[in-house]
């Protein structure tokens, strides 16, 4: 069955410092893959998505992720985060329905 | 409007209570979806309309009834709900190809959904 797997809960950063979330998928089709930001109390928002090509994309804010297909893998990245970056991140990957099965989330929390 | 839309925002209602939950799409997708999202666990999918027909139906009880009278609204009827049922429900939408795959999906603020 597919499935999203995401490392941490909850992630804790000062401002400045460099941001890695982990992101593993098992699926056995095409995959298309995609990271959510949900800032609080806001709707859920794109942040990047990788469907084919270059597999190191950027997205807005900043954000890049790089998708390793032996790895399973599509980890978000950012070089220095901003106190404005805290809320709660969610990576995807299309379920075959047209659907997206996500992962759990994780927290990041960034301190000013 | 634009995006997506849906209300009311917050819901409180009682186990006996018959409400209905309201989602529009203004983008012009070909598909849409009901989600929940609990505390502490993966969006689950509810529900998925694509071409206003529904194509999945997750194991949901059936106190919860889907409608999707066209392309661009979807309802979630709900009836005698039980106390773990409260969460927040999210309405998506996206444009849908003939492989079942999809560009991605835009979600509407949700619906805080409290039962007593």
């Amino acid at each position: 069955a597919q499935s999203v797997s995401q490392h941490n809960h909850h992630v804790i950063l000062s401002e400045a410092a460099s941001l890695e979330l982990g992101c593993n998928y098992s699926y056995g089709g095409t995959v298309n893959l995609f990271w959510y930001v949900q800032y609080p109390g806001q709707h859920l928002q794109l942040l990047l998505k990788y469907f084919s090509g270059d597999p190191l994309v950027k997205g807005i804010k900043g954000f890049e992720a790089e998708f390793i297909k032996s790895n399973f893998s599509f980890n978000l990245r950012k070089p220095s985060v901003q106190w404005s970056d805290t809320a709660e991140y969610f990576c995807a990957v299309n379920g075959g329905q047209g659907n997206l099965i996500f992962g759990k989330g994780t927290k990041l929390s960034v301190k000013p | 409007e634009t995006g997506v839309t849906q209300t009311p925002r917050h819901l409180v209602m009682g186990m006996t209570n018959k409400k209905s939950l309201k989602c529009e799409q203004h983008l012009g997708h070909n598909a849409m979806y009901w989600y929940k999202q609990s505390a502490k666990k993966p969006l689950e999918l509810m529900f998925v309309y694509s071409l206003e027909e529904r194509v999945e139906n997750n194991s949901v009880p059936s106190r919860f009834s889907p409608e999707c009278p066209n392309s661009s609204h979807l309802f979630l009827h709900l009836h005698t709900l039980q106390p773990e049922d409260s969460a927040l429900y999210l309405c998506a939408s996206s444009q849908v190809f003939g492989t079942g795959m999809t560009y991605e999906q835009y979600f509407g603020p949700g619906t805080r959904l409290t039962v007593t």
